[in-house]
């Protein structure tokens, strides 16, 4: 089975500064599409990034980029000159045809931005 | 833009009673699902529906079932809530395909007493 592990369960940065969060994730399917979900304190789950499995550039989103490593089973997220309104719930997930098209999630990494 | 709707952002229930959580989407998705939000666990999928009247069972279904009569409308019982099912539940539709984005609502925080 797919799972998905976040070993941070929280992390800090100062803002305007840069931080990484990592993922990983494990599976035996060669096509399949990852994800950064942000999740703010108003709990709404706002898409962050997608990158899909067959393409070897890295997904990037104004502040926000990922670092996939296919082989490795890694997927991290950047988050370039942190703002407060980055401050969130941040979850990794993992989706394929073959699992009916179902999110799987990580734990999530709680990201606090300090001024 | 896509609305994933909720019903009830807050409820409060006392043990052994049914409860209903609906959810509602209005952009005509094939695919809704049902997660549980507890800290440290992050999202559980509890089941999912891929058509009218078809339903999944997802990694935690036990004390849940669901009901699909209409395409837009997915719906989370709990037959006989328990004190374990105090908790946040995210209602989600997409499109078949996976490289569709997952669209959420806000929310609903139960609290079983």
């Amino acid at each position: 089975a797919q799972t998905v592990t976040q070993s941070q369960p929280e992390m800090s940065v100062q803002e305007a500064e840069t931080v990484t969060l990592s993922c990983t994730y494990d599976t035996s399917e060669s096509d399949y599409y990852l994800f950064w979900y942000k999740q703010p304190p108003s709990r709404q789950m706002i898409l962050v990034i997608r990158q899909e499995a067959y393409k070897q550039q890295n997904a990037t989103e104004n502040r926000f980029s990922v670092n996939f490593q296919k082989a490795a089973k890694s997927f991290s997220l950047k988050i370039s000159d942190s703002q407060l309104g980055d401050a969130a719930m941040y979850f990794c997930a993992y989706r394929s045809e073959n699992q009916g098209g179902k999110l799987i999630f990580g734990q999530g990494t709680e990201l606090s931005v300090k001024p | 833009d896509v609305k994933v709707t909720q019903s009830s952002r807050y409820l409060v229930k006392r043990t052994g009673e049914k409860v209903f959580l609906e959810c509602v989407q209005d952009m005509d998705h094939e695919n809704m699902f049902w997660y549980r939000q507890d800290p440290g666990l992050g999202l559980r999928l509890i089941y999912f529906s891929y058509d009218v009247k078809m339903k999944e069972k997802g990694d935690i279904p036990e004390g849940y079932s669901v009901s699909r009569e209409k395409k837009e409308r997915f719906s989370l019982i709990l037959e006989s809530a328990s004190t374990n099912q105090t908790s946040m539940y995210l209602c989600a539709s997409s499109f078949r395909q996976a490289v569709n984005t997952i669209y959420f609502g806000e929310g609903s925080w139960l609290t079983v007493v």
